[in-house]
């Protein structure tokens, strides 16, 4: 039983647009919510991070909308670049321990 | 500061030999994860270590894997026999305490069992 679902698999999004990666989780003993984003040949790397007491939370051009009680959170990424083209994966966990992934994303921006 | 390191980067044996990948994590950093990603499927925990101690191994597959961190620092996982299904990138990373700090993620050992 997948404890993170995430959607969709791939995305293409033409450059300055807005990227959209969703992902429901079922436990709710889950109380961080962190994005990673990795590229080819690199582990993932910690890109941002949300717990469940705040709605939304921005980073430059990245945001976490966080919804509590559907039990779903989404990463935005304004106004994609080339060099934003990576797999993301979102996560969760209890006290930042393990971590649970979802399947990924993977974004490719075209000029 | 090196980051977290792993090796081999690419693995390449039959059905039925043994292999065994290295992780160094970030030195000081007592805790040491181990997840696995098959192709297509999300990355799963496998296990954790503080310091030499096993804290939590749940996500092993099978008794074919054994870990091991020898005097806290770096970490070993070998697996024996290899079956075809172990195949994927098995990814190690380290953190500096448990709960509270970022897990480092090291570039990950890709696996193929032919």
């Amino acid at each position: 039983q997948q404890q993170v679902k995430q959607s969709p698999q791939s995305l293409i999004v033409q450059k300055g647009g807005i990227s959209i990666i969703n992902c429901a989780y079922e436990n709710t003993a889950f109380d961080y919510f962190p994005w990673y984003q990795q590229f080819p040949g690199k582990g993932p790397a910690l890109l941002i991070a949300i717990r469940p007491d705040v709605s939304e939370k921005k980073e430059g051009r990245f945001t976490i909308s966080f919804n509590k009680s559907a039990k779903q959170f989404s990463l935005h990424i304004m106004d994609s670049q080339p060099g934003d083209s990576a797999t993301y994966f979102c996560a969760a966990s209890r006290n930042r321990d393990k971590l649970i992934f979802g399947t990924g994303t993977r974004l490719q921006v075209f000029p | 500061e090196a980051g977290v390191t792993q090796f081999p980067s690419h693995s390449v044996i039959e059905k039925g030999q043994t292999v065994t990948l290295r992780c160094d994590p970030i030195s000081g950093h007592d805790n040491l994860y181990w997840y696995r990603r098959v192709m297509g499927k999300e990355i799963k925990f496998l296990l954790h270590f503080v310091k030499e101690s096993k804290q939590d191994e749940s996500g092993m597959p099978n008794n074919r894997f054994l870990a091991e961190r020898t005097g806290g620092t770096y970490s070993t996982l070998k697996v024996q026999p290899a079956e075809l299904e172990d195949s994927g990138v098995y990814f190690c990373a380290s953190s500096q305490g448990r709960g509270l700090y970022e897990q480092y993620f090291g570039p990950g050992t890709r696996l193929t069992v032919t």
